[in-house]
């Protein structure tokens, strides 16, 4: 069964505090896995699609990696604007080509 | 911003009530998306509109009916819907159906039922 697991569930950093959120996944097919950052009662916003392993996409403060079972979210100096649920999701090759997310990372930067 | 514009943004209706929550997006794409998202929970499928066709229907209740006037629009018609539907409509596209496309969502509708 397709599934995607997000650690860890919460993170608390400080301002300037590196750190990275993890995206672990089964599919049969992997067709693309999407990091999407969410604000409270706002719809998800697109961030980065990875299609293959070894491929890596940057975005200001943001970096997504990939491997064959996992992705990375690398925050470099995170600002206190950057605190968000941050989504992951993959696509398989199936007859629906659902977009099967995890359970997110709530992240809380403090000043 | 999105590019994925809901109305409207809050909702409260009763449970006797007909309301619609409408979609535009101006992007060009030809597949559409119902999602729904409780809270702290990653957001569901519901539906998939794919060249303006139900492609796919995630055995949504029949008191969530879509409709898809044309490539840009979707509309979502709420009746006798039940407190246990309280929660984030969001719409969403992607240029086609096919695996490995983007889907960019909306900001959401907030729907509570009453």
């Amino acid at each position: 069964e397709d599934q995607v697991t997000q650690s860890p569930e919460a993170l608390r950093l400080q301002e300037g505090e590196s750190s990275s959120l993890n995206c672990s996944y089964t599919v049969s097919g992997l067709r693309g896995l999407f990091w999407y950052r969410q604000d409270p009662g706002k719809g998800p916003e697109f961030l980065f699609t990875l299609y293959s392993a070894g491929e890596e996409k940057e975005k200001e403060r943001l970096k997504a990696t990939l491997t064959k079972k996992e992705s990375f979210l690398h925050i470099t100096a995170p600002k206190p604007e950057d605190s968000a649920t941050y989504l992951c999701a993959v696509r398989n090759g199936g007859a629906t080509n659902k977009l099967i997310f995890g359970t997110g990372t709530l992240l809380a930067v403090q000043p | 911003d999105t590019e994925v514009t809901q109305t409207p943004k809050h909702l409260v209706m009763g449970m006797t009530n007909k309301k619609s929550l409408k979609c535009e997006q101006h992007m060009g794409h030809r597949a559409m998306y119902w999602y729904k998202q409780k809270a702290k929970k990653p957001p569901e499928l519901m539906f998939v509109y794919s060249y303006e066709k139900l492609s796919i229907n995630e055995s949504v209740p029949s008191r969530f009916s879509p409709e898809c006037p044309n490539s840009s629009l979707l509309n979502l018609h709420l009746h006798a819907l039940q407190p246990e539907d309280s929660a984030l409509y969001l719409c969403a596209s992607s240029q086609d159906s096919g695996a490995g496309n983007t889907i960019y969502f909306g900001e959401g509708s907030w729907l509570t039922v009453v």
